[in-house]
């Protein structure tokens, strides 16, 4: 089956400092991938839909400038969380469809990120 | 009222009992509707995916969808330990997932 990679899967980085999360598909070219955000005991919430070789578009409440999408090629999409506050600690997860698939077809995820800002 | 609701439980069930996990969403539509299994500090895996009104099975678990109810649930046949996690019930319109909070599961051994 499709498989997403996401890298690193912790991550611990000093206030103010920047850190970036690699999120890549592995056997299929994925124009759009997906980045959550999930806080302990919390749902999955949508920050921003990534989309090759334009700008993401963020949801409500997401700083972009804060949160940087870079989706340069059809297998890689980044976020960088940059000048982090501990408030940032979070669990932050990719997902990508395959377009190949055709439809509205399952999502698959990453292995998610725990940031911990010190 | 959220778009996607859960009952965030804990709902405990016995080993070999079925668990009923339930979901409900607001966005008439919505076109697909997915549950995924996240275990404590993983990301969420696919466990069943529903397009059409009825019943799917796979396995141990039968995914439901109700449109006109706008409604779908998962039962879980024989549950076992390895089964206590977070269910979350996701629903796709035309592009975006929304998920709900997630119901956490506990089967007793």
């Amino acid at each position: 089956g499709a498989v997403v990679s996401q890298h690193p899967s912790r991550v611990i980085c000093k206030s103010g400092t920047s850190v970036k999360i690699e999120c890549r598909s592995l056997d299929f070219q994925a124009t759009t991938m997906f980045w959550y955000r999930q806080f302990p005991k919390q749902s999955l919430m949508l920050m921003a839909t990534s989309n090759e070789g334009s700008k993401a578009t963020y949801e409500q409440g997401v700083e972009k400038d804060k949160f940087l999408i870079n989706h340069a090629s059809l297998t890689l999409s980044t976020l960088t969380v940059t000048s982090a506050h501990p408030e940032d600690s979070s669990f932050y997860i990719c997902s990508a469809r395959d377009p190949s698939k055709g439809g509205i077809t399952e999502a698959f995820f990453g292995q998610g990120t725990r940031l911990t800002v010190v | 009222q959220k778009e996607v609701e859960q009952n965030s439980g804990p709902l405990s069930v016995p080993e070999g009992a079925i668990a009923s996990l339930n979901c409900t969403y607001s966005d008439r539509v919505s076109q697909s509707f997915f549950w995924y299994r996240q275990y404590s500090g993983k990301s969420p895996e696919l466990i069943m995916s529903i397009y059409s009104n009825g019943d799917k099975e796979d396995g141990r678990f039968t995914a439901q969808l109700n449109k006109a109810s706008q409604y779908v649930s998962l039962l879980i046949r024989d549950s076992q330990p390895s089964d206590s996690a977070t269910y979350l019930c996701a629903v796709s319109g035309t592009y975006k997932y929304i998920f709900g909070t997630g119901t956490r599961l506990k089967v007793l051994a």
